[in-house]
C-alpha cells in the first residue's frame, strides 16, 4: 500500500532550528515534496527532491534518501510566521501526488 | 509564476442546492487539475484528477455522480456540488499542473463551502 508519515504537531523555539521528519512507502516514485501551509489558505510550494541528497534554500532545506524512504525539512532562524501545517507528499508512477497528514509547527516567542 | 484563481472564495447555500465552484490558470496552460477537501485540521484529500477533454478519474469513497467535474478548456474546471448537505461543507481546493513533466502543482486559494 502507499503510505506517508509525518508527526502531528511539533513545538519550537523564534530563532531555533527545526527538523520535520517525513517516512514514506510509496508504489514507484517521481519526487518528493514539502508544502507549506497556513491555517485557512491554500497550500505553497516550498521544495522538491527527486534525487538523494540535500536541497538549500535559504531558511528552508529539504533532503531525501530514496533507500530508506526518508525525507526531512529543516528550517533555520525560525520565525514566528514560520508557524504553519507542513505537507509532505510523493508523486507515485502515475504522477499522483499522495499526501501525509501534515506537521503543525508551533513557534513559540 | 503560474497563477491559479478559484471562485468563489466563499459561498454559503442551503441543504439541497447545487454549488459551482471555478478553478482557471490564468497564465498557463493546465493539461491536468486536481480538486482536493480539506476538512478543519486535516490533510489535502484528493477527490479527482482531471484531464482536458476527458472524464475526471475519481478517488474510492468520492462520488462522481455528486461531484462533478468538467474540465472543458486548458484554463478551466468546474466542480458542481449537486444536492449540498452539511456533511459536505468543506475547503475545497484546485491545483493545476502543465504535464507529466511539470513536477509542481499550483494551488488555487480554496473555497470555503458552507452548506445550511
Amino acid at each position: 500500500g502507499q503510505n506517508i508519515d509525518q508527526p502531528t504537531e511539533m513545538t519550537a523555539t523564534e530563532g531555533a532550528i527545526v527538523q520535520i521528519n517525513c517516512t514514506y512507502q510509496t508504489s514507484g516514485f517521481n519526487g518528493l515534496f514539502w508544502y507549506q501551509q497556513h491555517a485557512g489558505e491554500a497550500p505553497t510550494f516550498l521544495s522538491y527532491n527527486v534525487l538523494d541528497g540535500l536541497e538549500e534554500k535559504g531558511r528552508f532545506s529539504s533532503f531525501l534518501s530514496r533507500s530508506k524512504g526518508y525525507s526531512y525539512l529543516l528550517l533555520k532562524e525560525l520565525q514566528m510566521k514560520d508557524s504553519a501545517s507542513y505537507l509532505c507528499g510523493t508523486m507515485d508512477s502515475n504522477y499522483q501526488l499522495i499526501w501525509g497528514a501534515g506537521t503543525k509547527l508551533i513557534i513559540k516567542p | 509564476g503560474a497563477v491559479v484563481s478559484q471562485h468563489p472564495s466563499r459561498v454559503i447555500c442551503k441543504s439541497g442546492t447545487s454549488v459551482k465552484i471555478e478553478c482557471r490558470s490564468l497564465d498557463f496552460q493546465a493539461t491536468t487539475m486536481f480538486w482536493y477537501r480539506q476538512f478543519p485540521k486535516q490533510s489535502l484529500m484528493l477527490m479527482a484528477t482531471s484531464n482536458e477533454g476527458s472524464k475526471a478519474t475519481y478517488e474510492q469513497g468520492v462520488e462522481k455522480d455528486k461531484f462533478l467535474i468538467n474540465h472543458a478548456s486548458l484554463t478551466l474546471s468546474t466542480l458542481t456540488v449537486t444536492s449540498a448537505h452539511p456533511e459536505d461543507s468543506s475547503f475545497y481546493i484546485c491545483s493545476a499542473t502543465t504535464g507529466h513533466n511539470s513536477y509542481e502543482q499550483y494551488f488555487g486559494p480554496g473555497t470555503r463551502l458552507t452548506v445550511t
